[in-house]
């Protein structure tokens, strides 16, 4: 069955250290999306990405970045880890461009920034 | 003003009875919107959908959506301890493609 993964389900990271997340679809979605979920603030959209080679930035997205280099993964760096980017991680992704196309996500990631 | 704002609860109903769940949105959120279901340490999961005005039903789930009042609700009925969970209203962002925006989410605790 075509599913979204993401690696490490959990990560304990110190502060200043660079952490790449991964998130893999086997469903051929074009579009990938990247959300933190913090208490008190529901999801927030990090970076996406509508086709190889095409990155945005969202609305949190300092201290972030992503590369798509094939149509099946967009991983999520954390240049240099700070304790405010404790959180979790949820990829998601969608096959059409329009409002009303379901995005499917992830398991999640749990990352904690000591 | 939050674009999408929910009342972070808990909702607490018998089991049996009908639970709702609200949520407004402002002007930058589109006329899509989407409740997901999340329990808890796990991902959110897709309930219901709806874009035009008036109620959508599927099995115990109704979604309503009054766009003059920007305003959307879920109605669970014959609520289950199986729903006791996590909702999250979400909406698209006007000119947005297919962003979208998550309010808080809704806890919802349904006791036998």
């Amino acid at each position: 069955d075509a599913e979204i993964t993401q690696s490490p389900r959990h990560k304990i990271t110190e502060t200043g250290r660079q952490v790449t997340l991964a998130c893999h679809q086997t469903w051929n979605h074009n579009n990938m999306f990247w959300y933190r979920q913090d208490l008190g603030h529901g999801l927030r959209l990090i970076h996406y990405s509508y086709g190889v080679h095409d990155t945005n930035k969202g609305e949190v997205s300092d201290g972030y970045s992503v590369s798509r280099s094939n149509t099946e993964d967009l991983p999520l760096t954390l240049e240099s880890a700070a304790s405010s980017q404790t959180s979790v991680y949820f990829c998601a992704s969608t096959a059409g461009t329009g409002t009303s196309d379901t995005q499917y996500f992830g398991p999640g990631t749990r990352l904690t920034v000591l | 003003q939050k674009e999408v704002e929910q009342n972070s609860g808990p909702l607490s109903v018998p089991e049996g009875a009908i639970a709702s769940l609200n949520c407004t949105y402002s002007d930058r959120v589109s006329q899509s919107f989407f409740w997901y279901r999340q329990y808890s340490g796990k991902s959110p999961e897709l309930i219901m959908s709806i874009y035009s005005n008036g109620d959508k039903e599927d099995g115990r789930f109704t979604a309503q959506l009054n766009k003059a009042s920007q305003y959307v609700s879920l109605l669970i009925r014959d609520s289950q301890p199986s729903d006791s969970a996590t909702y999250l209203c979400a909406g698209g962002l006007a000119g947005g493609y297919n962003k979208l925006i998550f309010g808080a989410g809704t806890r919802l605790a349904v006791h036998p």
